[in-house]
C-alpha cells in the first residue's frame, strides 16, 4: 500500500538534472511532495490535485498521472540545497495520506 | 521558523507510561496533521483535524488518541507506551485543502 519511490537514492553534481518517481498500487486524490534535511522537519514542495497536472516551484517542477496513479518530481539545474530526502504523500482516501519509502538525494559541488 | 510550534521537543519516558504532545498550529490555520516519523516506519499519518473536527485517521493506534481545541491549538496523547513508540512526533498545519503545509519541528519521544 505505500507507494514506491525510484530510485532509492541519486547522486548528483551540481547543475545536473534529476527526476524522481512516485508509484502507488491505489487510485490517488492528490500527491504532495516534500524535502526533508537531515535532523530537520520536512519541507512542503507543492501538491498536484488533478491528473495531469503539473506545477511548478523554483526550478522544482511535479506532474500527476492520474491513470497511472503516479507522480514525478522534477529537478533542475540542481544546486547544493537540494539534498535531502525526498517523499511523495500520496492521498489514497479524502484527506487520509500515505508517505513513499523516499529517495536520498545528494548534490556535489 | 514555520510558525507552528511543538512542546515538548524532547522527552524520555518508561514504558506504560502516558505522555501529551501539544501543538500549536500557525496563525490562521484551521487543519492540523500529526505525523509519526521513526527508522524503521519512515514517515506516517496518524491523523488530522481541521476546525476542531477529526477529519481522516491514518495508522493511528488505538492507545493514541488527539484532540484540536476551539482555539485550535491540537494535543496528541500516548499512553500505554511501548518501546517501540519511540520516534520523531510532528504535527503541521494549513490554512485548508490544497494549501501549503508547514511543519513544527517535531517532538523526539524516547520511550525505556
Amino acid at each position: 500500500q505505500q507507494p514506491v519511490q525510484s530510485p532509492q537514492a541519486v547522486i548528483l553534481r551540481e547543475g545536473e538534472d534529476a527526476v524522481i518517481n512516485c508509484s502507488s498500487s491505489k487510485a490517488l486524490y492528490s500527491v504532495h511532495w516534500y524535502r526533508q534535511k537531515h535532523g530537520e522537519a520536512p519541507v512542503f514542495l507543492m501538491i498536484l490535485l488533478k491528473g495531469g497536472e503539473q506545477k511548478g516551484h523554483e526550478k522544482i517542477s511535479a506532474s500527476f498521472n492520474e491513470k497511472k496513479q503516479q507522480s514525478s518530481l522534477y529537478l533542475t539545474a540542481s544546486q547544493l540545497s537540494y539534498s535531502g530526502t525526498y517523499f511523495c504523500g500520496t492521498e489514497i482516501e479524502a484527506y487520509k495520506y500515505i508517505f513513499g519509502t523516499g529517495t536520498r538525494l545528494k548534490v556535489l559541488a | 521558523d514555520s510558525g507552528v510550534t511543538q512542546t515538548p521537543k524532547h522527552l524520555i519516558t518508561a514504558t506504560g507510561q502516558r505522555v501529551t504532545l501539544r501543538c500549536s498550529p500557525r496563525s490562521g490555520d484551521l487543519s492540523v496533521y500529526w505525523y509519526q516519523q521513526s527508522l524503521d516506519q519512515g514517515l506516517q499519518f496518524l491523523i488530522q483535524y481541521y476546525n476542531g473536527e477529526e477529519r481522516a485517521k491514518g495508522n493511528i493506534l488505538e492507545r493514541f488518541s488527539a484532540q484540536q481545541f476551539p482555539d485550535l491549538h491540537s494535543e496528541l496523547n500516548l499512553s500505554s507506551l511501548e518501546l517501540g513508540d519511540s520516534a520523531l512526533y510532528f504535527c503541521a498545519s494549513s490554512r485548508g485543502d490544497g494549501n501549503t503545509i508547514y511543519f513544527g519541528e517535531g517532538s523526539w519521544l524516547t520511550v525505556v
